[in-house]
């Protein structure tokens, strides 16, 4: 079973406009959120987190925000810019557990 | 200054034979990660280890795969008789503690079984 899913697996947007991400998640212990960025041939690179006691984090251009009763999060980049482009995961965590479960990913193009 | 590194990056082998992947983690992280990421997927969770003894190895798919971490630092994972299905991209991610949320991943192990 897919506890953490990604239902776009690409998005394409202008350089300048607002990218936003989505994930869904089904496991009500999840209770940490991180958003993951991968160029190829390179590791997931750690981008922005979020505990569920919020529902916002900031960090520049990365905004992501947190729904608890839809058990949604997304990750808002504005404004996007060409370097960008990725993959994209989003991974939860239960705060007493230690994996990682990620979703599938959402390739991303910036478009100049 | 380093970050997570793994070694070698890539690697071909025939079925049926042994592999072992290296990773090299953060300096004075105490906490290390195996994951395996297959083509157009998410990683997916293998073995965790805090210092050297594996504290969760749930997810390592069967008695081919072992991992150890001998001296609390560098881990090597262990596949027994390869088989296609484990070409993959072999990742290894390290956090600071086992409190810590944020795991921090080396460039990854191409496995590829031929």
């Amino acid at each position: 079973d897919q506890q953490v899913k990604q239902n776009s697996p690409s998005l394409s947007v202008q350089e300048g406009r607002i990218s936003i991400l989505n994930c869904d998640y089904t496991n009500s212990m999840f209770d940490y959120f991180l958003w993951y960025k991968k160029y190829p041939a390179e590791g997931p690179t750690f981008l922005i987190s979020i505990s569920s006691i919020k529902d916002k984090n900031e960090d520049g251009r990365f905004t992501v925000f947190l729904n608890k009763s839809a058990k949604h999060l997304s990750l808002h980049i504005v404004p996007s810019q060409p370097g960008d482009s990725a993959v994209y995961f989003c991974a939860a965590k239960e705060t007493s557990g230690s994996r990682l479960t990620f979703g599938e990913g959402t390739q991303l193009t910036v478009n100049p | 200054g380093a970050g997570v590194s793994q070694t070698p990056s890539n690697k071909v082998t025939e079925k049926g034979k042994y592999v072992e992947l290296r990773c090299d983690p953060i300096s004075g992280h105490t906490a290390l990660y195996w994951y395996r990421q297959s083509l157009g997927q998410g990683p997916e969770f293998l073995i965790y280890f805090q210092g050297t003894g594996a504290a969760d190895d749930s997810g390592l798919p069967n008695d081919r795969f072992f991992a150890v971490r001998p001296e609390g630092s560098v881990s090597t994972l262990k596949i027994q008789r390869t088989e296609r299905g484990d070409s993959a991209v072999y990742l290894c991610a390290s956090s600071l503690d086992r409190v810590s949320h944020e795991q921090y991943f080396g460039p990854g192990t191409r496995l590829t079984v031929t």
